[in-house]
């Protein structure tokens, strides 16, 4: 099992620019997140989705859209990058459906915006 | 406030002695609770997790929870070099929601 794989691993964009963070599970888990992480600021969540077909915004939504496409695939989607979007971003699955259980989390993507 | 705390460190300890990492957060309601460690560059991997008032523990592991002092704790004993890292406390604070404290940098020297 490759467990929570995301891509790309490192990307750099010009302000204003768009682009879609992919992320896939093979335990077929229920929920699915997104976080970015922040020196100093620890892992901050920006959507997750509980089951295909529902998402719902996390702490910091502003900025960002995401789409489960299926059970397995979550992705996430700037749409006109910012430099306060340079970040690290994790993906993370879940076997619950309403929290509270273990998140296993991807390798993670650096963003840098420019 | 921040609804989970940590001090940021870092903290220094010697190899085969114990380390305390300590965490508060502010809403009452939370239940479950969880340590993830992270090494430099890599993504968080779940150390232990928490539900229960008292002491959990796994191998060198014990996390202590009191949920009237909003209070999480972990004991990291015998300590390694392989354990320096940063320990993230999290809070499951309503169904999905996880929030994160900013971590705790833990250097064991040998």
């Amino acid at each position: 099992n490759a467990g929570v794989t995301q891509t790309p691993k490192f990307q750099v964009l010009k302000t204003g620019q768009s682009m879609t963070l992919q992320c896939a599970q093979d335990m077929n888990h229920n929920s699915m997140y997104w976080y970015r992480q922040d020196p100093g600021m620890g892992l901050r969540l920006i959507y997750y989705s509980a089951s295909e077909g529902t998402t719902d915004k996390g702490e910091v939504p502003n900025g960002y859209n995401v789409s489960r496409l299926n059970k397995r695939e979550f992705s996430l989607r700037l749409e006109s990058a910012a430099p306060s979007q340079t970040s690290v971003y994790f993906c993370a699955s879940s076997p619950g459906l309403a929290g509270g259980l273990e998140q296993f989390f991807g390798p993670g993507t650096r963003l840098t915006v420019l | 406030q921040k609804e989970v705390e940590q001090n940021s460190g870092p903290l220094s300890v010697p190899e085969g002695a114990i380390a305390s990492l300590n965490c508060t957060y502010s809403d009452r309601g939370s239940q479950s609770f969880f340590w993830y460690r992270q090494y430099s560059g890599k993504s968080p991997e779940l150390i232990m997790f928490i539900y229960s008032n008292g002491d959990k523990e796994d191998g060198r592991f014990t996390a202590q929870l009191n949920k009237a002092s909003q209070y999480v704790s972990l004991l990291i004993r015998d300590s390694q070099p392989s354990d320096s890292a940063t320990y993230l406390c999290a809070v499951n604070i309503l169904f999905n929601d996880m929030r994160f404290g900013a971590g705790t940098r833990l250097t064991v020297k040998p």
